[in-house]
């Protein structure tokens, strides 16, 4: 099993510009999530989705837009990137959902270094 | 709002050198705690999931601990491989946040051969 794989692995744009980042899972959850990691602060949710076609807001939502067509694919897309979007994406995701007999397991994937200037 | 504080943010030790990690956490109402270890440009790796005051968990020279308000994350004689950032979060029990984790900033292990 590839586990979630993430893509590209490196990007650079220019203030403005619009990009999509890609991530997919094989092991059939439904739960799959977004977040940003910068230095000297802990990982952040940006958006997460129970199942497909259903999304919701993290901590750090404004600036990006997901969608859910697939259970195996959830792409982050940046609408018009800013220098503070400037960090390292980590999608992961989980078999569980319901919270109600365990806790999110995440898996992540390898991440994605995303660079604004 | 929910907090996980990580103490210290870096620890230096000696190869066979005993340590502990500290996460401290407020939340109201703790589903589970996680520890995940992070190696230099990759993604977490799980390492464990706590529920209740008082559980442990061991795997091979790791150990991890969690009371009402923090979970520890001993390291019994540590080895060079063992070098990482190690990262503590909790999920609260709350009907909106069951799918939110907070993380900590996480402790930088260097363990020297």
């Amino acid at each position: 099993n590839a586990g979630v794989t993430q893509t590209p692995k490196f990007q650079v744009l220019k203030t403005g510009q619009s990009m999509t980042l890609q991530c997919a899972q094989d092991m059939n959850h439904e739960y799959m999530s977004w977040y940003r990691q910068d230095p000297g602060m802990g990982l952040r949710l940006i958006h997460y989705s129970v199942g497909a076609g259903i999304t919701d807001q993290g901590e750090v939502p404004n600036g990006y837009n997901v969608s859910r067509s697939t259970t195996e694919d959830f792409p982050l897309r940046l609408l018009s990137a800013a220098p503070s979007q400037t960090s390292v994406y980590f999608c992961a995701s989980s078999y569980s959902i319901m919270g109600i007999s365990g806790a999110n397991v995440l898996t992540f994937g390898a991440g994605s270094r995303l660079t604004v200037l | 709002e929910d907090q996980v504080t990580q103490s210290p943010e870096a620890l230096r030790l000696q190869e066979g050198e005993s340590s502990s990690l500290n996460c401290s956490y407020t939340v109201s109402g703790l589903r589970g705690l996680f520890w995940y270890r992070q190696d230099p440009g990759k993604g977490p790796e799980f390492l464990f999931t706590l529920y209740s005051a008082g559980e442990e968990k061991e795997k091979e020279r790791l150990k991890a601990t969690l009371t009402k308000k923090e979970s520890f994350l001993h390291i019994t004689a540590p080895k060079p491989e063992d070098s990482a950032t190690y990262l503590c979060a909790v999920q609260a029990r709350r009907g909106g946040s069951n799918y939110k984790l907070t993380f900590g900033k996480g402790t930088l292990l260097t363990v020297n051969p």
